[in-house]
């Protein structure tokens, strides 16, 4: 089956600082992949979906400037949490999705543990 | 407007069978996921269903009615492991994932 991998899987960092967090197709060609946050006991929220070679798209609330994310590529896509504050400590998921309307799955990273001190 | 909802937390007995429903409403939609989630990680990917009817795999089976909005997975001959949360998510126009808040399956022996 196809894989998805992320790296770092737990990272901890200060106050102010920013944090790179890659989400890498391992077997496939990812046209879309999609970023998530969770929140302890708290449902996946998706926070953007990028297209390759395209600006990512942001859901409501989400602020572009401080989650940049770059997916240059078809296996690759990373998300810069900058100026990282405590609140931004969370559970980040990505997940790829191949490419053509026929084939929806949705295949997941492994997720990367954001602790801001 | 766009909505999915499953139960918060159910409790079964290991060996037994429990089904975890989920209703959703969408205008446009693209297919029903089920994952499961084990505390601290990532999910993974149990059933897809895009049209009406039963999908079986293995002790997992997951079934869809378009009509209803309505879905359910199946979990038989439970076992300890199976102790996770169950998300719902439906595949809208735009094949993003809508996501349920998930169920918290606990498994007692």
């Amino acid at each position: 089956g196809a894989v998805v991998s992320q790296h770092p899987s737990r990272v901890i960092c200060k106050s102010g600082t920013s944090v790179k967090i890659e989400c890498r197709s391992l077997d496939f060609q990812a046209t879309t992949m999609f970023w998530y946050r969770q929140f302890p006991k708290q449902s996946l929220m998706l926070m953007a979906t990028s297209n390759e070679g395209s600006k990512a798209t942001y859901e409501q609330g989400v602020e572009k400037d401080k989650f940049l994310i770059n997916h240059a590529s078809l296996t690759l896509s990373t998300l810069t949490v900058t100026s990282a504050h405590p609140e931004d400590s969370s559970f980040y998921i990505c997940s790829a999705r191949a490419g053509g309307l026929d084939y929806n799955e949705q295949f997941f990273g492994p997720g990367t543990r954001l602790t801001v001190l | 407007g766009q909505n999915i909802d499953q139960p918060t937390e159910m409790t079964a007995t290991e060996g037994a069978i429990v089904q975890i429903n989920c209703t959703y409403q969408t205008s446009g939609f693209n297919g029903l996921f089920w994952y499961q989630q084990h505390a601290g990680e990532a999910p993974t990917f149990l059933s897809y269903n895009v049209l009406d009817g039963l999908e079986e795999k293995g002790r997992f089976s997951s079934f869809l009615s378009r009509s209803k909005g309505y879905s359910y997975l199946l979990l038989k001959e439970l076992q300890m492991k199976d102790s996770a949360s169950y998300l719902c998510g439906f595949m809208d126009s735009n094949y993003q994932l809508i996501w349920g808040a998930g169920t918290k399956l606990i498994i007692k022996p």
